[in-house]
Formats: structure tokens, C-alpha cells, sequence
């Protein structure tokens, strides 16, 4: 079964500053989808960002970019120019591209704190 | 356009009362989800449909039920509530189509068993 694994449960950037996010994932497929979704306080689940596995350029989306290493199985998150919007519960999240599985496999979050 | 909604947002139960929660979405996604968020387990899946009439399990299915009778509304039923079902519901939703995988989430329920 796939894994998706974030070692920090909490983090911390002041505004304006850049900030990376870490997740970690177990799959033995080689095709598959890799998303950032943003929770703030209101709850809402925000996609940030996604990647497809057979694209080997990082997904950036404004001030927000990844770093996919898919042999390391590592999909890390990077915040520039931190604003205090920023702040949320951030949620790595998993799939396979294959259609009969439809399941998101989401790690445990990572809290987001900016400092003014 | 509002996309998923969620009746309602809060709601307190007493062990073994019933209640169904309502997810609704108006972009036409043949495929909707029942999630639940607890502290510190992220989201885990309950139940899923891949279209109208149908219904599948995800990975923690046991003590809820679900319905999807019309392709817009997707039901989450709880016959004897228990303090364990304490968590935040979402909903989400997503078109057929895999060039661009997105599922859309609905605002949350708040549900509190006592």
C-alpha cells in the first residue's frame, strides 16, 4: 500500500523569507500524481500545486514550486517570499494514475507558521 | 458556480442518535468522496462513488453509509453514532477525465458525538 510520510509536523518562516516543506512517499508504481493541498484556519482544502511522475520538470505555480526526485521518492514543497496568508496545515497527497484506484493517500500535515 | 457545498457545517450528536450529511456539487463530477480528518491522521476515506447509483468502500468504511440516488448529491449516513465518529467530514468531488487530476473539497462538518 502506498505511504506518504511528512516528518515535520511543524514549521516556522518569517514573512518574506522561503521555506520548504518535506514529503516522502512508498509506491511501487511508476506512473502517479503528487499534490500539495493548503488547510488554513477556515478549513478549506486549497489545491496548491501537482505533479505528474513522468514529467521530469518541477511544477511551479507562482510563489510556490516543488522538487520531485522520483527515484528518492522525495517531493518536497518550497514557499517564497512567505506571505502571513501562507500560514496553514499543508497536506502531501498521493494517487496512482491508474484508473481503478481512486484514492488520495494524504500524509499527517505539516503546520505552517509566518512570523511577521 | 459554488462548487461543493456541505450541510450542514456543525453538528453534536448523542451516541447512538442518527444523522445523514449532505454533500452537493454543481460542476457535474461523476466521482464524489467522503473523507474524514482526525488530529494528526490527515484525511482517511470513507466511502466513494464513481457515479451516479454507485457506491464503493475506501479505507475506513465501517459505521457509516452512503448514497449517491443523484449525480450532484453524495449522502453520508450515520445509524448509531459513537464518540469515535468525533472528526471533520469533507466531501470532494472530480470530473472523469485524468489529463488534469483535481478533486474539489467542500468547506467541512464539524460533527461531535457525546
Amino acid at each position: 500500500a502506498q505511504t506518504v510520510t511528512q516528518s515535520q509536523p511543524e514549521m516556522s518562516v518569517q514573512e518574506a523569507e522561503t521555506v520548504t516543506l518535506s514529503c516522502t512517499y512508498d509506491t511501487s508504481e511508476s506512473d502517479y500524481y503528487l499534490f500539495w493541498y493548503k488547510q488554513p484556519p477556515s478549513r478549506q482544502m486549497i489545491l496548491v500545486i501537482r505533479q505528474e511522475a513522468y514529467k521530469q520538470q518541477n511544477a511551479t505555480e507562482n510563489r510556490f514550486s516543488v522538487n520531485f526526485q522520483k527515484a528518492a521518492k522525495s517531493f518536497s514543497l518550497k514557499i517564497s517570499d512567505s506571505q502571513l496568508g501562507d500560514a496553514a496545515m499543508y497536506f502531501c497527497a498521493y494517487k496512482d494514475s491508474g484508473g481503478s484506484n481512486y484514492k488520495l493517500t494524504f500524509g499527517k500535515g505539516t503546520l505552517l507558521t509566518v512570523n511577521p | 458556480n459554488a462548487g461543493v457545498t456541505q450541510t450542514p457545517k456543525f453538528r453534536v450528536l448523542k451516541t447512538g442518535q442518527s444523522m445523514t450529511l449532505l454533500c452537493a456539487q454543481d460542476m457535474n463530477h461523476e466521482y464524489m468522496y467522503w473523507y474524514r480528518q482526525d488530529p494528526g491522521m490527515g484525511l482517511r476515506l470513507i466511502h466513494y462513488s464513481v457515479g451516479e447509483g454507485t457506491t464503493a468502500k475506501g479505507e475506513v468504511p465501517d459505521g457509516y453509509n452512503v448514497s449517491r440516488l443523484k449525480k450532484q448529491n453524495f449522502l453520508l449516513g450515520l445509524e448509531s453514532a459513537a464518540p469515535s465518529q468525533t472528526s471533520v467530514y469533507f466531501c470532494a468531488s472530480r470530473n472523469s477525465g485524468i489529463v488534469v487530476y483535481e478533486q474539489f473539497f467542500g468547506p467541512g462538518t464539524r460533527l461531535t458525538v457525546l
